[in-house]
């Protein structure tokens, strides 16, 4: 199962907002609404921030925002902050394998 | 609130074993799928093996299908791994994860497992 396609970097601005996509197949991505986003700032441990492809967490900002079309998902920070800057990962359930798969990860930079 | 505290890391040769823990706390143990998510050193995340609930559903990436094996004890509340046959790529930070088919909630700190002679 190959990972998931995300770009490695993406840089920002404060107040701005960034789209981060991530590409799968139909066997993944596109098979369902089984997509999650986390992120995962430098030795921490990543945290669940978006599921379901566009459902968020109570407890996440309502400036991370997920969607999908087609094979792709994408997620939106919005009013970037300095505190966003960390590394992004999808993930999708791959049913016909009983496992889950992950993309290579983004990492974003706020300038 | 909800704790899982992975245990059990450190230093193995090639070709040697380690076995995982994981505490859980804070939640109904049996109520919940459970998983390990291993990181690699500078790399990204990667879904290693995965149990449901009741322990009737048991799934494994092919990178360690037939040597890991996952394990729930529902009266300590805890989560394990064997690791046998360990290899040089098997070295990364090991989470242990609570959530659902959709996402994974919830993550430990992680224990490191490094392999090399």
């Amino acid at each position: 199962q190959s990972a998931l396609t995300q770009f490695a970097s993406v840089t920002g601005s404060p107040g701005q907002s960034i789209t981060i996509s991530c590409t799968g197949t139909s066997s993944d991505v596109g098979s369902g609404n089984l997509v999650s986003w986390y992120q995962q700032h430098p030795g921490k441990a990543p945290k669940l921030i978006i599921y379901e492809v566009n459902k968020r967490p109570s407890e996440v900002s309502n400036r991370f925002s997920g969607s999908k079309s087609g094979n792709t998902a994408s997620l939106t920070i919005s009013g970037l902050q300095a505190e966003d800057e960390a590394d992004y990962y999808c993930c999708s359930y791959v049913g016909i394998r009983n496992s889950w798969v992950f993309g290579g990860g983004t990492k974003l930079t706020v300038l | 609130q909800v704790q899982l505290v992975e245990s059990g890391g450190g230093l193995v040769k090639p070709g040697g074993s380690l076995r995982l823990s994981c505490a859980a706390s804070g939640f109904i143990f049996r109520d919940y799928y459970m998983s390990w998510i291993r990181q690699a050193p500078g790399k990204g995340l990667e879904w290693v093996s995965y149990i449901s609930s009741a322990g009737t559903s048991i799934y494994y990436a092919d990178s360690v299908r037939g040597r890991f094996t996952i394990s729930r004890d529902y009266a300590k509340n805890s989560l394990y791994l064997q690791m046998n046959s360990l290899r040089a790529e098997d070295t990364a930070v090991y989470y242990c994860t609570r959530g659902y088919i959709s996402s994974w909630y919830d993550w430990g700190q992680g224990t490191l497992v490094t392999v090399s002679s």
